[in-house]
């Protein structure tokens, strides 16, 4: 199956700082998705990006298809970014298991 | 609000004893997932179902069932727990297949922290 691998796998980060988080996919995917877990454990869907560019305020999320990885940023960060980042990818259409990365843990210090 | 609803939030159960977690989602998604969570391994799916009356294995299914009667509710079980069935479970669920799409995607429920003694 898809191997996905996240970078880095701990930021700490200064309020008001930009950063990026990596995501590099084993194989050409159909499905990609960035989640985000706050320090409450809930999950919240934030792109849903197989190939191109998409943002949403400060957060925005690119993926390199043909070269296998996908980049998300986040702008001006604020304390309530804190928290862990996962990738999920998938690369066959009639296949459910959407394969999640460990994670980037993102700590927003004020 | 709309959205996916999990109980119980924690259990404790002794080894050997079962139990059932209830998803219950109110968006009429076809779609609903069962995924466990452990420390360093992201997420890996367990079964999921994608309609009512139908369930399938996924990644990693062994010592659980699953059953969904009901469109909006889907169960996760344990017949006979065992302390490698500690984790902490979520439910999923999606519009269209694996949240495929512009403004589709996944919709988590808040959790169940479960502790296998």
């Amino acid at each position: 199956g898809i191997q996905v691998e996240q970078s880095p796998p701990d930021l700490i980060l200064q309020e008001g700082a930009n950063s990026t988080l990596r995501c590099n996919f084993s194989d050409s995917v159909n499905n990609l998705q960035w989640f985000h877990q706050n320090p409450w454990g809930q999950l919240i869907n934030l792109f849903y990006i197989p190939s191109g560019t998409k943002q949403n305020g400060r957060l925005s999320a690119t993926t390199v298809a043909t070269e296998r990885y996908s980049l998300l940023y986040i702008s001006s960060s604020q304390t309530t970014d804190s928290g862990v980042y996962f990738c999920a990818a998938d690369s066959n259409f009639g296949n459910e298991k959407l394969t999640f990365g460990t994670g980037t843990r993102l700590t927003i210090i004020p | 609000n709309a959205g996916v609803t999990q109980t119980p939030k924690f259990r404790v159960l002794k080894t050997g004893q079962s139990m059932t977690l209830l998803c219950a989602q109110d968006m009429n998604h076809e779609y609903m997932y069962w995924y466990r969570q452990d420390p360093g391994m992201g997420l890996r799916l367990i079964h999921y179902s994608v309609g009512e009356g139908t369930t399938a294995k996924g990644e990693v299914p062994d010592g659980y069932n699953v059953s969904r009667l009901k469109k909006q509710n889907f169960l996760l079980g344990l017949e006979s727990a065992a302390p490698s069935q500690t984790s902490v479970y979520f439910c999923a669920s999606s519009y269209s297949r694996q949240g495929r799409g512009h403004n589709y995607g996944y919709t988590f429920g808040s959790g169940t922290r479960l502790t296998v003694v």
